[in-house]
């Protein structure tokens, strides 16, 4: 199985601030993450595929990177609508998936 | 706009069944083009996936559930459902489903989860 370790698994920051979180493949899987935020009581938005590419309709402060194991999603300057929880998933060994454990995004 | 939505009983059992059924409307789920699957998340927890079929029945499980895991489609409802036999506190979760789809765009290819079901609590208890 690949397993995706997620950090921080919380992370308190003020709108405005930039910050980055991070997943990490237990094996190499070239470029297959994906990137969901997940809002309390809502069902889950795509924001990012393929590492790095922009779901249609997600604002351009959302930046994924990253290839092999190491991969990070980074907001540029949040805004109050960002704080969410935000799961990275492998889709390197499709039709089988695994997700992280969840990084949830507090306001300061 | 394509909508998902699960229902099912909120309370089981030990020992019994889970069954949930996720009704699509918006698109047909006899799209070729798509799988459809099941995600839970237990309390406090990150998302597990559980399961993914085809309209023509072909199923992917989760190997660590899979023992216990039927999934099934019902074109003429355009609704897949979910079984989970034998079930225990373990497996309390918000159930969602969702719809896999392939994308190949520029020099990407690659499956997403990209509409989901608003998920649906599950409580095991006696």
């Amino acid at each position: 199985d690949i397993q995706m370790t997620q950090s921080p698994s919380s992370l308190s920051a003020s709108v405005g601030d930039r910050v980055t979180i991070t997943c990490r493949a237990s094996q190499s899987i070239s470029n297959y993450v994906n990137w969901y935020q997940h809002k309390p009581g809502k069902a889950p938005d795509l924001l990012i595929y393929g590492a790095s590419t922009l779901q249609s309709g997600v604002p351009s402060r959302f930046r994924g990177s990253g290839s092999g194991t190491d991969f990070t999603l980074t907001i540029s300057s949040l805004q109050p609508e960002d704080f969410a929880t935000y799961y990275c998933q492998q889709s390197y060994s499709t039709p089988i998936y695994t997700f992280g454990q969840g990084t949830k995004l507090e306001i300061k | 706009q394509l909508q998902l939505q699960e229902s099912g009983p909120g309370l089981v059992k030990p020992s019994e069944t889970l069954s949930l059924t996720c009704t699509v409307s918006g698109d047909s789920i006899s799209n070729d083009n798509y799988y459809w699957g099941w995600i839970r998340q237990p309390p406090g927890k990150g998302l597990e996936w559980i399961a993914s079929i085809h309209y023509s029945g072909s199923t992917y499980y989760n190997p660590s559930l899979e023992s216990r895991v039927t999934v099934s489609v019902d074109t003429s409802k355009n609704e897949f459902s979910l079984k989970l036999s034998s079930v225990t506190v373990a497996d309390t979760a918000v159930y969602y489903c969702a719809r896999r789809a392939v994308i190949s765009k520029m020099h990407i290819v690659t499956t997403v989860f990209d509409y989901w079901g608003q998920g649906t609590l599950v409580t095991v208890s006696s």
